[in-house]
């Protein structure tokens, strides 16, 4: 079984400042992470994915996640917001392997909002 | 590329009646294909898997008389709302899965509405 748990269901920043949002997961194999991000009334789009290698990932506009084992952590960040990153966010997990190949969970989502 | 279209993008319908929406891979062949339900400010929930020429797996607590999902090609599945009601009002979304990776891509997702 896997699962997500994004810390926070709101953030709220400021122009400018350093965006960080959390995510903790469980899995019971080596997982495949992945952080989207859906604007309103729209699908998702991919910011970023770890598999293997690398344990920082750097994905579109700006944003990047560290893997850390230890933790069961995957927190995205954003040295510096802007005004167009204002959307929900979703972390989730996948697998190579066990029953829940191929199939991401997603955790309960954050919004972020950016303040001028 | 992988662009994933839904269509409708938007549609109300009467009690009783049944809806389709369907999920076409632009771009790419998908052998495997995934529908969400999203409820208001929640997260996606996965409803099922949809595989080309082969029997949809729904996940516990998803009637699968109540959705039925055909995955017919290999760039088209279609998820079927029967007897809607306005307890399944919801945004509903498809995903593909790109032959080879894990990586599914979205698509922009269609509002149904049920009065």
């Amino acid at each position: 079984a896997q699962s997500v748990t994004q810390l926070g269901s709101h953030v709220s920043v400021s122009e400018g400042a350093l965006v960080l949002l959390r995510c903790n997961y469980s899995s019971s194999v080596p997982p495949y992470l992945f952080w989207y991000v859906q604007y309103p009334n729209q699908g998702l789009q991919l910011l970023l994915k770890y598999t293997t290698g690398a344990t920082l990932v750097k994905g579109i506009n700006g944003f990047e996640a560290e893997f850390k084992k230890s933790e069961t952590s995957f927190h995205l960040t954003k040295p510096s917001a802007h005004m167009s990153d204002a959307a929900e966010y979703f972390c989730a997990v996948s697998s190579a392997g066990g029953t829940s190949y191929g199939k991401l969970t997603f955790g309960q989502g954050t919004i972020l909002t950016v303040h001028p | 590329g992988a662009v994933v279209s839904q269509h409708p993008s938007r549609v109300i319908c009467k009690s009783g009646t049944s809806v389709k929406i369907e999920c076409r891979s632009l771009d790419f062949q998908a052998t495997t294909m995934f529908w969400y339900r999203q409820f208001p400010k929640k997260s996606l929930m996965l409803m099922a898997t949809s595989n080309e020429g082969s029997k949809a797996t729904y996940e516990q607590g998803v009637e699968k008389d109540k959705f039925l999902i055909n995955h017919a090609s290999l760039t088209l599945s279609t998820l079927t709302v029967t007897s809607a009601h306005p307890e399944d009002s919801s945004f509903y979304i498809c995903s593909a899965r790109t032959p080879g990776t894990y990586e599914q891509y979205f698509g922009p997702g269609t509002r149904l509405t049920v009065t």
